[in-house]
């Protein structure tokens, strides 16, 4: 599995956009870019995922250049309850392999009024 | 998507019992993984549990630990002879389809052993 490397914080405000990015410089042709969110004494949360370009649902964005090295999460007005621990996951988890979430220490989000 | 529950959600154990851990799928998935997260560390996999065997294990996952799913219904995570360091969050998940990108994980079992 590619490292990825993320912030270990990121404070912000009420209303404001965020953009968490994670770094990737392994990555493979086959891996895809998935982003979960935790609560604390929760499970964590499938956020989204891509493998290139720009991928959008109700809850996030993500942004992925095309040599795919990096990836940002975008929080669109972030609220209080969007504290939490934001994961970046990068892997092929492929037709016969592992299936298993490698989940590293992630960024820890912190929005305040 | 709906997630799985997860029974008990706090557990106390004494070091040296045994414990069970249940999690129950809302939907009939195929694709079963357990997870754990000691206090303040990493989500560490554990196991996957495809077809009723398992179809990966993680270096944590010992002789001391079993799954099963022994009706069907119910996806069970044993520890055989608990020890101080087993106290974690346990989570279960599943997954719909066999990438497994996105898993839907439950709201974790609370193991404490004393």
């Amino acid at each position: 599995l590619a490292k990825t490397t993320q912030p270990i914080s990121m404070d912000s405000y009420e209303g404001q956009e965020v953009n968490i990015t994670c770094s990737h410089n392994n990555i493979a042709t086959n891996d895809y870019i998935t982003w979960y969110q935790q609560f604390p004494s929760q499970g964590p949360r499938f956020i989204i995922q891509g493998y290139k370009t720009k991928v959008t649902n109700e809850v996030a964005s993500l942004f992925i250049p095309a040599d795919r090295k990096s990836s940002t999460l975008s929080l669109p007005r972030v609220s209080l309850s969007d504290t939490a621990v934001y994961y970046c996951l990068v892997g092929d988890l492929g037709e016969t392999g592992r299936r298993a979430l490698t989940f590293g220490s992630g960024t820890r989000l912190q929005v305040q009024p | 998507e709906p997630e799985v529950t997860q029974t008990p959600s706090h557990q106390v154990t004494q070091m040296g019992q045994e414990v069970i851990l249940r999690c129950v799928p809302i939907s009939n998935h195929l694709y079963f993984y357990w997870y754990r997260q000691i206090l303040g560390q990493k989500v560490e996999f554990l196991v996957s549990f495809y077809n009723n065997e398992i179809s990966e294990k993680s270096e944590i996952f010992d002789d001391q630990f079993s799954v099963e799913r022994p009706d069907g219904s119910n996806f069970t995570l044993k520890i055989r002879s608990t020890k101080l360091e087993d106290s974690a969050m346990y989570f279960c998940a599943r997954a719909q389809d066999r990438a497994g990108y996105e898993q839907y994980f439950g709201p974790g079992t609370r193991l404490t052993v004393t």
